[in-house]
């Protein structure tokens, strides 16, 4: 069990040019989950994916924003046309259908800086 | 899921027990309580969850009072590394698995 892992793990950016963000899950999870974290605030629930179906997205998740889990694997989340308000961490986390335990399992997170 | 209300803050000292408290007034009965913990520029790490029971881990102990309205977590021998935002959550046993809504957490700082 290596973990949930995300790439890059900081992004810079300028405002207006599109970023990519990877997270590879835990394997054997079937549910994936991206949150955005800004300073002082605790994680805030974007979308999250049952295996390659999106089941679930949050008013958060503007039209700018993208996910996909096409294999139900590794996701990634695509913000296009940045804006400043966009600096934020983004979480991923990765669970299994049911069962208790930790519930989720998070990532280390990507920081993404748009100036 | 049920709110809960946090402690925006509080300070410990290096060797001491912490006590989180966390309160849920409006749980409800096949709620179950969970604790996270981030450490700075860290993803969130699970502590410990309970429904009714006390329960202890490696990490930590759950204190859940009797009428289930609030809780305690306890670090019993907190250490520098243990400066995190601890975070208390209530989630639905069937949804154990499913997304957590974190509120503002509890702010902990551990002093030498």
């Amino acid at each position: 069990d290596t973990g949930v892992s995300q790439d890059p793990r900081h992004k810079i950016t300028k405002r207006g040019q599109n970023v990519t963000f990877r997270c590879d899950p835990i394997s054997e999870h079937n549910r994936l989950y991206w949150y955005r974290q800004t300073l002082g605030q605790g994680p805030e629930f974007l979308t999250y994916f049952q295996n390659e179906a999106q089941l679930e997205k949050s008013r958060l998740l503007s039209d700018r924003f993208s996910a996909e889990r096409p294999k139900g694997s590794f996701s990634t989340l695509e913000i296009q046309r940045t804006e400043q308000g966009d600096s934020a961490m983004y979480l991923c986390a990765s669970s299994y259908l049911s069962g208790g335990g930790p519930s989720l399992y998070f990532g280390p997170g990507t920081r993404l800086t748009v100036l | 899921d049920a709110k809960t209300t946090q402690p925006p803050s509080m300070d410990c000292a290096e060797g001491r027990a912490a006590n989180l408290p966390c309160n849920h007034s409006t749980i409800s009965g096949n709620e179950y309580v969970y604790w996270y913990r981030q450490i700075h520029s860290q993803g969130p790490q699970y502590i410990i969850h309970g429904l009714k029971n006390n329960e202890t881990n490696e990490m930590a102990s759950l204190i859940i009072t009797e009428d289930r309205k609030s809780s305690t977590l306890i670090l019993p021998h907190a250490t520098l590394r243990d400066t995190a935002v601890y975070y208390c959550i209530v989630l639905l046993r069937e949804a154990a698995g499913n997304k957590l809504t974190f509120g503002g957490g509890t702010r902990v700082l551990v002093k030498p």
